[in-house]
């Protein structure tokens, strides 16, 4: 079963436009982690927020994590049409983190 | 790139059939995980593998099993084969307590 859930589960934007992706989970969580997939193929690691943080920052990325709502955010800004792509939140099945829970994923795309 | 390869990138079997998939870790890696991503859906986490023992399981039924050998490569088999085992199957490595994935590009494989 997925742990997290994202919405919307399709977003089509204008390049330059902000794109703001929501993850829901349903356990309590050591950590919360957002990957990026291109066509169907591998994953790749964007940002990892903690527990005990509340929002994280990496380049154009900004995540937000609400443990009272059990909700996660992830926010691209200035998007470029190289942002098309999917995007995971995961959450940790184990204390070490990397027996991951996925949601179902956003299909982002953005439109030159 | 990760340095995680996969082997193959495509595969077409015959349902009641047997498939081998191989993963190569990332250098100095030493757990390997396992999951599988059906068209449109997330990843889900089948198992992982650490100093040769599985470390974890998935709902996944026993006709899916793994492998690691010593240098940390590893394979996933999958015995009596269904059409609904059709997905991209990707591979996964780490270090012990690590929180980051570093994933394959992938086997896509087809069951018909």
């Amino acid at each position: 079963s997925q742990q997290g859930e994202e919405d919307p589960q399709a977003l089509s934007i204008q390049e330059g436009e902000n794109a703001t992706m929501n993850c829901s989970y349903k356990t309590s969580i050591n950590n919360l982690q957002w990957y990026r997939q291109n066509s169907g193929r591998g994953l790749v690691h964007l940002i990892l927020i903690r527990s005990n943080e509340r929002e994280k920052h990496s380049g154009r990325l900004r995540v937000t994590l609400d443990t009272s709502k059990k909700s996660s955010s992830l926010l691209i800004t200035a998007s470029r049409a190289a942002d098309t792509a999917s995007y995971f939140c995961a959450t940790a099945r184990n204390n070490a983190g990397n027996m991951l829970t996925f949601g179902g994923g956003t299909r982002l795309m953005v439109k030159p | 790139e990760t340095g995680v390869t996969q082997s193959p990138t495509h595969l077409i079997k015959t349902r009641g059939q047997q498939v081998t998939l191989r993963c190569s870790s990332q250098s100095g890696h030493n757990t390997v995980s396992w999951y599988q991503q059906a068209l449109g859906q997330g990843p889900q986490f089948i198992f992982q593998y650490y100093r040769e023992e599985e470390n974890g399981r998935g709902n996944f039924p026993p006709r899916f099993s793994g492998l690691q050998f010593p240098n940390y490569s590893s394979e996933l088999n999958v015995n009596a084969l269904e059409l609904d085992d059709s997905a991209l199957y990707l591979c996964a490595s780490s270090l012990k307590g690590s929180t980051e994935a570093f994933f394959g590009q992938g086997t896509r494989l087809t069951v018909v």
